[in-house]
């Protein structure tokens, strides 16, 4: 699977959006990029994923580059409860095993 | 009620002790999976299984054992525990293709 690279921690405002980047720039034309997060000492929470068209859903939107070497996870509304770890990861189609990196550590700050 | 659940939450025991992990899913979803977090790092898979008794290693599989006799059920059990083991196991299950829904974890420690 190919790697990922994010920012290990970023500060984001309450109630502002939160743009968390992943670079994937080895990912192959089979392969998926998934978010999940992971607030404290709790299993870690699927967000969203996507192969190459941008998704949103009632969490977030994950925006793609078109040459799918990049990604972009979107909190519309970051709120105190998304402070947590979050993992941007690239899976093979009808693959399942995830690879965790460090991924971003956000704290929302009020 | 569904899910996935994991016992015991908090587990200590001793250097050379076996101790079984046990996780239970209620999707009947064919994939489950086991990963320890070490403090401060992400987690890293141990084994995984893709149907009732087929399963198969992960990065760190040395010193456990796995099986899987029903779809609901993946055991771990460490077969002659290590302070080095000392430390959070995450459980998962998921449908081929699509993502992974995780347990609330156990805590062990070994002494």
């Amino acid at each position: 699977d190919a790697k990922t690279t994010q920012p290990t921690s970023m500060d984001c405002a309450e109630g502002r959006a939160a743009n968390l980047p992943c670079n994937h720039s080895t990912i192959s034309g089979n392969e998926y990029v998934y978010w999940y997060r992971q607030i404290h000492s709790q299993g870690p929470q699927y967000i969203i994923h996507g192969l190459k068209n941008n998704e949103t859903n009632e969490m977030a939107s994950l925006i793609i580059t078109e040459d799918r070497k990049s990604s972009t996870l979107i909190l519309p509304h970051a709120t105190l409860r998304d402070t947590a770890v979050y993992y941007c990861i690239v899976v093979k189609a009808a693959g399942n095993k995830l690879t965790f990196g460090g991924g971003t550590r956000v704290l929302v700050k009020p | 009620d569904a899910g996935i659940t994991q016992s015991p939450r908090y587990k200590i025991t001793e250097t050379g002790r076996q101790v079984t992990l046990m996780c239970h899913q209620t999707w009947s979803h064919s994939y489950m999976f086991w990963y320890r977090q070490d403090l401060g790092h992400g987690l890293r898979l141990i084994y995984y299984s893709a149907a009732a008794d087929i399963t198969d290693k992960g990065e760190v599989p040395d010193g456990y054992v796995v099986s899987r006799s029903k779809t609901e059920n993946f055991p771990l059990t460490l077969e002659s525990a290590t302070r080095s083991q000392t430390s959070v196991y995450f459980c998962a299950s998921g449908r081929v293709g699509y993502e992974q829904y995780f347990g609330p974890g156990t805590r062990l420690t070994v002494t």
